[in-house]
């Protein structure tokens, strides 16, 4: 099993431009998430799916669209980037929603000049 | 909503010693309280948690320990060994929101030889 993948690894964007983050999960798992970590902030919830179908916001979701597309499949969208979006982004996916063990992808290092 | 604080932001401990890392949380719902290590460059991995119904739980050299009351729970290393190296965050969730972790910021731990 590859667990918890993510494309890109990095990225370089100007400001204003577009980009979707892909995330996709093999381990038949319900919820699914995207944080964003930052230097002395630690991982900070943007956006999650608790099962297939709802997606709701978590923390810091202003700047951030998500698609549910499958049960396997979790995207995450910057419609205009912001230098203030540059970070680490991790998606991640457990079993059920509830106090479940967290699987984490490798996450895609993202800067925006 | 919950607010996660931790302490110590760094930490140098030499190798054979122990290591305490002290988090405390704000919401008195919460009642899953995992606990993440990260090496560096690397993505967060679940190394223990543990449930409001417990107050202490060991795997080998790692255990953690809960005060509902005083709402804090610590994460203690015996006998550290040099891979024992990376940053701890320590993350709390309420219930019924779906798994939505709020982390701490993160302890960077040091063993030196």
């Amino acid at each position: 099993n590859a667990g918890v993948t993510q494309t890109p690894k990095f990225q370089v964007l100007k400001t204003g431009q577009s980009m979707t983050l892909q995330c996709a999960q093999d381990m038949n798992h319900n919820s699914m998430y995207w944080y964003r970590q930052d230097p002395g902030m630690g991982l900070r919830l943007i956006y999650y799916s608790a099962s297939e179908g709802t997606t709701d916001k978590g923390e810091v979701p202003n700047g951030y669209n998500v698609s549910r597309l499958n049960k396997r499949e979790f995207s995450l969208r910057l419609e205009s980037a912001a230098p203030s979006q540059t970070s680490v982004y991790f998606c991640a996916s457990s079993e059920v929603p509830e106090g479940s063990e967290q699987y984490f992808g490798p996450g895609t290092r993202l800067t925006v000049t | 909503g919950e607010n996660v604080e931790q302490h110590p932001s760094t930490l140098s401990v030499q190798e054979g010693d122990s290591a305490v890392i002290k988090c405390t949380y704000s919401d008195s719902a919460s009642n899953y309280f995992p606990w993440y290590k990260q090496e560096l460059g690397k993505r967060p991995q679940l190394i223990i948690d543990i449930r409001s119904n417990v107050g202490e739980k060991k795997d080998q050299r790692i255990a953690v320990t809960l005060n509902k009351t005083a709402k804090h729970f610590s994460l203690h290393i015996t006998e550290t060994q040099p891979e024992d190296s990376a940053v701890y965050f320590c993350a709390a969730s309420i219930t019924g929101t779906a798994s939505k972790l709020t982390f701490g910021t993160g302890t960077r731990l040091q063993v030196t030889l």
